[in-house]
Formats: structure tokens, C-alpha cells, sequence
């Protein structure tokens, strides 16, 4: 099974701060590679799918990459809307989700 | 718009049945692959199960197994998911979503299943 380990579990940041959240599989996953955010009470969202490719209606702040087993997503400038959890999932074989970043208010 | 309406949790003791119900709209549901994905309370994301549109292909996480059953009727746009043999970790609020590209692109709101003595 492949696993996926996100770091950090935590990151307190401040509006207009670049944050950088990273996601490492256990083996190669190519670039089937999503990222999804959850607000407390409410279903995930998907922003990123393909490692890079922004889901439609999702804010171009936000944008992902990839190098090898390494994926980042980063928000080139918080917004107070942005506060929430952060969880990668890779779907290269069956699915797996990262156990999740939390973006507190610094 | 898509919308995914989860029913069918509730309050359960272990070893018992239980089945999810989806109930979709606003999409082609006959061409679109669907999910199951959980989140135990206050604990992160764990996909669970996936059906292929045509309902030929079903996927299961290795936790579920054996136990858990996934379907579709496409005569009322309705995906199901069939629990059995239900275990206090099976406790967690269930997910119906949209599956496009191996992504889970539009969810529902969740339904909760409370397994316990």
C-alpha cells in the first residue's frame, strides 16, 4: 500500500504570509496527486488534481507542484478564508489520503 | 449544480448491518465513477470504496473488505454502500462523492454511523 506523509501537522501562519505544505509518498505515484481542504462542520473541497492543475473556481493563490515522490501545494498569499485543514490524497493505485495539515491563525 | 444527499446513518451495535444511501443529481450519474470516503471523529480523511460508472469495477480499502459492499442503481441515481459486521472503528461520518479522474470533485454532507455497545 502506498503511503502518504504531510508536513507539518500544524502551521500557524498570518494573512498575506506564502505558505508551503508538503506531502511525501511511500513510492512513485507519477503525478496522480490531489489536494483538498476542509473547513470545520463542512465537506472537503477539492483545489488541486494532477499534482499541478487547479480545479475550476478555485483561487489562483493557491498552486501545486511536484518533484519525484515530493508534492507541495502553497498559498502565495493567505487569505483569511484559507484557515482550515489541508489533505493530500494520491490515486495512483486505489487511494490514499495524507493524515492532514492544520493552517491556524498565528 | 451537482448535489449528493447521504442517508441512512444512525446508531448501531457491533456486528450489525447498516446501508448508506446516496442520492444523486444535477450530473450524467450513469458516466460518473462515485465514492465513499470516512472521517472518524476528529480524525482525517480515509477513502473507503469506489465504483466505476458502469458499476463493472468496485474498489474497497483493505479496513472494509470482505465487509462492506458498494452498488448503484442507476434507475433512480442513487449509490449505495452496504456495511456488515460493523465494528466500533467504523465509527466515522460517511461520505458520498463524485469520482472524476480518480478525484472526488463535488461531496455530499456526510452521514454519521455510531457503532456501539
Amino acid at each position: 500500500d502506498i503511503q502518504m506523509t504531510q508536513s507539518p501537522s500544524t502551521l500557524s501562519a498570518s494573512v498575506g504570509d506564502r505558505v508551503t505544505i508538503t506531502c511525501r509518498a511511500s513510492q512513485s505515484i507519477s503525478s496522480w496527486l490531489a489536494w483538498y481542504q476542509q473547513k470545520p462542520g463542512k465537506a472537503p473541497k477539492l483545489l488541486i488534481y494532477k499534482a499541478s492543475n487547479l480545479e475550476s473556481g478555485v483561487p489562483s493563490r493557491f498552486s501545486g507542484s511536484a518533484s519525484g515522490t515530493e508534492f507541495t501545494l502553497t498559498i502565495s498569499s493567505l487569505q483569511p478564508d484559507d484557515f482550515a485543514t489541508y489533505y493530500c490524497q494520491q490515486y495512483d493505485s486505489a487511494w490514499t489520503f495524507g493524515q492532514g495539515t492544520k493552517l491556524e491563525i498565528k | 449544480e451537482v448535489h449528493l444527499l447521504e442517508s441512512g446513518g444512525g446508531f448501531i451495535e457491533p456486528g450489525e448491518s447498516l446501508r448508506l444511501s446516496c442520492a444523486a443529481s444535477g450530473f450524467t450519474f450513469t458516466s460518473s465513477a462515485m465514492s465513499w470516503v470516512r472521517q472518524a471523529p476528529g480524525k482525517g480523511l480515509e477513502w473507503v470504496s469506489t465504483i466505476s460508472g458502469s458499476g463493472g469495477h468496485t474498489y474497497y480499502a483493505d479496513s472494509v473488505k470482505d465487509r462492506f459492499t458498494i452498488s448503484r442503481d442507476t434507475s433512480i441515481d442513487t449509490l449505495y454502500l452496504q456495511m456488515n459486521s460493523l465494528r466500533a472503528e467504523d465509527t466515522a461520518l460517511y461520505y458520498c462523492a463524485k469520482t472524476r479522474g480518480g478525484v472526488q470533485d463535488s461531496w455530499g454532507q456526510g452521514t454519521l454511523v455510531t457503532v456501539s455497545s
